[in-house]
């Protein structure tokens, strides 16, 4: 199956500095990847999605970038801001199943 | 409903009982998810529904958990005789095509 590496597990940045988190993915068959945000106490919240038949997607400060060949995506936040502090998970879902497959998660703190 | 809902939100149950979690999806989506989210963790996934079709059980971790969906409305994932392991955060998700929505989540405490 599915098998989804996320890093760093957690990462701290001064406000108004980019944050990248990175993940990679095992099976070459995935060919949608979101990233989910979530605050404590909450459930996960999509905040932007790439499928494999991009490479790169923007959305205001949130950007994700795909790399096929290398089987990895990142995800990039410019401008951080306080609010954006949470825990990140990138997932891969392979085109053979539909439930999604989970990093670990990153704790990114925006520090003020 | 605006968004998938779960209930209890939170649950504190004795070694041995059973406890039956609840999920009501979003309105009109056809796949629904159960996941575990132990503290600190990612989410590990524990069965899929997608119609009428019979159910992905494959992440289900033992025979003492079990769930069902009616058609395409509520769903609920039942812990036959918890053990303090099964504490965690059960959370749903539905879907219509691609995007996965999640509710808050029910956070199960064994003691």
């Amino acid at each position: 199956g599915e098998n989804v590496e996320q890093h760093p597990s957690t990462l701290s940045v001064q406000e108004g500095d980019s944050a990248v988190i990175k993940c990679t993915y095992s099976d070459s068959a995935s060919n949608y990847f979101p990233w989910y945000k979530q605050e404590l106490g909450k459930g996960p919240q999509l905040i932007i999605d790439i499928r494999s038949n991009v490479g790169e997607k923007k959305d205001q400060r949130i950007a994700v970038t795909l790399n096929k060949t290398a089987k990895h995506f990142s995800l990039h936040i410019t401008e951080t801001q306080p609010e954006d502090s949470a825990v990140y998970f990138c997932a891969a879902r392979s085109g053979s199943a539909r439930q999604l497959t989970f990093g670990s998660g990153t704790q990114l703190t925006v520090l003020p | 409903g605006a968004g998938v809902s779960q209930s209890p939100s939170n649950k504190v149950t004795e070694k041995g009982k059973d406890v039956e979690l609840r999920c009501d999806p979003i309105s009109g989506h056809t796949a629904l998810y159960w996941y575990r989210q132990r503290l600190g963790q990612g989410l590990e996934f524990l069965i899929y529904f997608q119609g009428n079709s019979a159910p992905d059980k494959s992440g289900l971790p033992s025979d003492r958990f079990s769930a069902e969906r009616t058609g395409e409305s509520v769903s609920t994932l039942t812990i036959q005789r918890t053990q303090q392991e099964d504490s965690a955060v059960y959370l749903c998700a539905s879907s219509l095509t691609t995007e996965a929505f999640f509710g808050q989540g029910t956070r199960l405490t064994v003691v």
